[in-house]
C-alpha cells in the first residue's frame, strides 16, 4: 500500500514564525501536492511538484513556498506564519498526472497560528 | 466540482438504506473523476474512479454514475453502514495552466443513523 506520512499531526505556532511541514511518500511517485482544507471550502491546491527540484504554484500559493530536493520528500514552508494560515494541511502523491492520476493522501497536519 | 460554500451539505440516512451523494462539476473537458471518503481526523481515501468514456462503474457496495450532458456525478452506496459516516468529496481531473490537476468539490457529509 502507498504510504504518505506527514511529520506532525498537530502544530501550534506563533505569528511571524517560520514553519516547515514535511511530507514523505514511499512509493516512488513522481507527483506530490500540498493542499489546505478549510470548513466548507474543500481542498485547495497550494503548490505541486512533478519532479525533483520542480515546483509549480497551485491556486493559493501566496504566503507559502515549497522544496523538493529528493523524490520522496516534499516540504511546505510558511515563511512568516499568520493567523489566516490556521488550517488543515494535506499532502498527497500520485504516480503520474492526467487520466488515472489517483492521489494518495497523508493524514494531515492541523496547524494553529496564534 | 467547483461549488464552494460555507456550509457543508449533509445527507442523513438510516442504516441499511441506500445513499446517493451528488456532485456537479465545472469543466466539460474533464476526463477523469474520483470519489474520496474522509473520516474525522484522517486524510481523504480513494473510493472509486471513472473515466469520461464511461457512464457507470461499480465497486463493492458503491456505484458511480457520470452524466456528461449535465456535468453531474453521483456516488451510490448500497446498504449504508455506520462505518460509511464521513465526508465525501468528488474530484475532476482537468487541464489547468498546462498541467493536469484534481479539482475538488466542497464535500457532502454523510450521517448514518442506527
Amino acid at each position: 500500500d502507498v504510504k504518505v506520512t506527514q511529520s506532525s499531526r498537530y502544530l501550534v505556532k506563533r505569528t511571524g514564525e517560520k514553519v516547515f511541514l514535511e511530507c514523505v511518500q514511499d512509493m516512488d511517485h513522481e507527483n506530490m501536492f500540498w493542499y489546505r482544507q478549510d470548513p466548507g471550502l474543500g481542498l485547495r491546491l497550494i503548490y505541486f511538484s512533478y519532479d525533483v527540484k520542480m515546483k509549480e504554484k497551485g491556486d493559493i500559493p501566496e504566503g507559502y513556498s515549497v522544496s523538493r530536493e529528493k523524490k520522496e520528500r516534499f516540504s511546505l514552508i510558511l515563511e512568516s506564519a499568520s493567523t489566516n494560515q490556521t488550517s488543515m494541511y494535506l499532502c498527497a502523491s500520485s504516480l503520474w498526472s492526467g487520466e488515472g492520476n489517483e492521489q494518495f493522501f497523508g493524514p494531515g497536519t492541523r496547524l494553529t497560528v496564534l | 466540482g467547483e461549488s464552494v460554500g460555507l456550509h457543508l451539505p449533509t445527507l442523513s440516512v438510516q442504516e441499511g438504506d441506500n445513499s446517493i451523494i451528488n456532485c456537479a462539476y465545472s469543466n466539460s473537458a474533464s476526463d477523469y473523476f474520483i470519489w474520496y471518503k474522509q473520516e474525522s481526523g484522517k486524510g481523504p481515501q480513494f473510493i472509486i474512479d471513472i473515466r469520461s468514456n464511461m457512464d457507470k462503474r461499480q465497486g463493492q457496495r458503491v456505484t458511480v454514475l457520470l452524466n456528461k450532458t449535465v456535468k453531474h456525478l453521483s456516488l451510490q452506496i448500497a446498504a449504508t453502514q455506520p462505518g460509511d459516516s464521513a465526508v465525501y468529496f468528488c474530484a475532476e481531473n482537468a487541464l489547468s495552466g498546462g498541467y493536469n490537476k484534481l479539482i475538488f468539490g466542497a464535500g457532502t457529509r454523510l450521517a448514518v443513523h442506527p
